[in-house]
């Protein structure tokens, strides 16, 4: 059975860089079929895709994001990571990693999500 | 790239069926046949209902159905149950540069 697990701080000040890690059981982020993304969900509001990762170290992220996040995976720990820089309360929402199936360009299994708040 | 629009709510009674609409654009729904739904309790992460429009994982009622016609793809819940009482988003691939955008999201509510 396949599962991930978010980890972080809940925690972020104004200005500085939130950073998550993933950790997947059950599968390999290096197996090829699959894109190890990030999606984030603000309290009461709808869901935004951050970017993904391919275990080959090929990213894409969302354009409106794209200048503040990095995505990255250490195959070696089957986990993969979230670092957002700059970050305003905007930012405050439920993190939750997730498999992007390549094949189907769908979501198919998510961590449990962790919300990160942003606030000095 | 502007999230999907979905409308905010839908109701209906139990054994009824109700249908959720998502329209987006050329440039996403009406693009490409990788429309997913994804079904969301409270304090819960979302959940694969439906992928490539029309196609359920294993293990998802077959109550559960997708279509699209252009830029607008439907998501219908037959013979509704108190448990599908929940939100509900459906999300489109959106080409190599937005690469994935997500609806505003639908609360559905039994009655």
């Amino acid at each position: 059975q396949v599962q991930l697990q978010e980890s972080g701080p809940g925690l972020v000040k104004p200005s500085e860089t939130l950073s998550l890690t993933c950790t997947v059981t059950g599968d390999s982020v290096s197996s090829g079929s699959y894109y190890w993304s990030w999606v984030r969900q603000p309290p009461g509001k709808g869901l935004e895709w951050i970017g993904y990762i391919y275990y080959s170290g090929t990213t894409k992220y969302n354009p409106s994001l794209k200048s503040r996040v990095t995505v990255s995976v250490d195959t070696s720990k089957n986990q993969f990571s979230l670092r957002l820089m700059s970050v305003t309360a905007a930012d405050t929402a439920v993190y939750y990693c997730a498999r992007l199936y390549g094949d189907h360009d769908s979501f198919d299994y998510w961590g449990q999500g962790t919300l990160v708040a942003v606030s000095s | 790239q502007s999230a999907l629009t979905q409308p905010a709510s839908v109701s209906g009674s139990p054994g009824q069926s109700i249908t959720i609409s998502c329209t987006g654009t050329n440039s996403d729904v009406g693009n490409y046949n990788l429309v997913s739904w994804y079904q969301q309790h409270p304090g819960k992460a979302p959940k694969l209902m439906i992928y490539e429009v029309t196609k359920r994982p294993s293990g998802i009622s077959n109550r559960f159905s997708g279509s699209k016609s252009a830029n607008t793809a439907s998501l219908t819940l037959s013979g509704l149950q108190a448990e599908d009482e929940a939100d509900y988003y459906c999300c489109s691939y959106a080409g190599s540069g937005t690469s994935y955008v997500f609806g505003t999201g639908t609360k559905v509510t039994v009655l």
